[in-house]
Formats: structure tokens, C-alpha cells, sequence
């Protein structure tokens, strides 16, 4: 176990609302990041987060946002959702957040925007 | 701009045949390469990464710069081998920050 937890494990919505995505890091770990995993784009980065401050931004929509709280949790928000952003979203985190750090990836959320 | 490819979606081999999946990347810099490997209904995790230059479950990878590849092989599969294999890349995504560019995958599928 990497020591990545995500919650929720599954979470259904209608086209146009918003949720929140959790994540908390392995013990130690200071960088977090988002992925979105879908069939036709694979694993894209959305983005990055150090010891609460944004790092590093990928592919994130405008509709998205993310922080990283003083316990180093981190969440995602996702905002007038679409059909198209029915995705699994993973979290990782790693020790720093520079250089090429092994990431641990927690199990994901599967959204699903109906 | 960094960009991992993956040509293979699926390989299908038998059990105690050799196995190469294929990994081609296209990165200006110095790049940190690594596989990552998601077994059925677990999460994504390291399998390993070019510098540590380790065998790890059998699978070696070796960088080829002059090729821009990174393939993974294991001279004879098992059956728990099966499973969804990323290459990935680090390179800078700004001033002080990387990101991990993944590829999209290749299924391996081992024949009993």
C-alpha cells in the first residue's frame, strides 16, 4: 500500500454540477499532484501542488481548480461538469517537489457525469 | 514540449516467451524515464526507473539516446505479468518544477 488515500471511491453526477475530489499524501510527502485517466487521452497531469503552493500546471481546464491545505491534503474541484469529463482522476505524491521524485499514486476517484 | 509514445495498445504473448514493450520518447533535455505497471483493480506504481538501472520482477529497460528509447523487456513471461505498463518521462515543466509525462499504455496480456 503507497499510502495514498482517495475519497470518494466512486462518485455520479449530473451534467452541470460540481463536486470535490479528496486526496491525502504518504507521511512525508510534501508535492501532490492530479491526474485525469480516460479511454481515448490516457493519463494526462493536470497539476501540481508543494507544500500548498501551485507548482507545475498540465493539461487543467478553466472549470478546474485545486489547493493544497497546511496538513498537505489536496482537493480538486471540478465545475460545471460535462459529459466528456467522466474520467478517473488519480492523485499522487511524492517527497519534493523538485526533480524526478518517484510518485505514489493513490486509487483513484471514477467520476461519472451523466 | 515532451511526448512519450507507446505504438502498442496490446501485446499478447505466450507464457515463457520474451517480452518487449516499446517506449519512444521525444524530450530536449536529459530525460528521467520510468515504467510504471497497474495490475487488474490496483493502483499505478513504479516498476522502475533508468537510473537505478535495476531488474526488478525480471524487467529490465535500458536508454537508448541515440534511439530516444526506453523499452521494457523480461526474457520470459509469467502470467502475473499481465497487467497495463506506462512509460513515463520527467522533464521540466517550468522554473524549478517537472512533470511526468506518461504514455498511453500497452496491455499485456500472457497466454497460459
Amino acid at each position: 500500500d503507497s499510502g495514498v488515500t482517495q475519497t470518494p471511491k466512486h462518485l455520479i453526477t449530473a451534467t452541470g454540477q460540481r463536486v470535490t475530489l479528496r486526496c491525502s499524501p504518504r507521511s512525508g510527502d510534501l508535492s501532490v499532484y492530479w491526474y485525469q485517466q480516460s479511454l481515448d487521452q490516457g493519463l494526462q497531469f493536470l497539476i501540481q501542488y508543494y507544500n500548498g503552493e501551485e507548482r507545475a500546471k498540465g493539461n487543467i481546464l478553466e472549470r478546474f481548480s485545486a489547493q493544497q491545505f497546511p496538513d498537505l491534503h489536496s482537493e480538486l474541484n471540478l465545475s460545471s461538469l460535462e459529459l466528456g469529463d467522466s474520467a478517473l482522476y488519480f492523485c499522487a505524491s511524492s517527497v519534493a517537489g523538485q526533480g524526478a521524485y518517484e510518485q505514489y499514486f493513490g486509487p483513484g476517484t471514477r467520476l461519472t457525469v451523466t | 514540449a515532451q511526448r512519450v509514445t507507446q505504438p502498442e495498445k496490446l501485446l499478447s504473448v505466450f507464457k515463457g516467451a520474451p517480452v518487449e514493450l516499446k517506449c519512444n520518447y521525444s524530450y530536449s533535455g536529459s530525460p528521467e524515464l520510468f515504467w510504471y505497471v497497474q495490475y487488474s483493480r490496483q493502483r499505478l506504481q513504479l516498476l522502475l526507473r533508468h537510473i537505478s538501472r535495476e531488474s526488478i520482477k525480471g524487467f529490465t529497460a535500458d536508454l537508448n539516446k541515440g534511439e530516444t528509447s526506453f523499452h521494457l523487456k523480461k526474457p520470459f513471461a509469467q502470467e502475473e505479468d499481465s497487467a497495463m505498463y506506462y512509460c513515463a518521462l520527467s522533464g521540466r515543466a517550468g522554473a524549478g518544477s517537472y512533470q511526468l509525462t506518461f504514455g498511453k499504455g500497452t496491455k499485456l496480456s500472457v497466454i497460459p
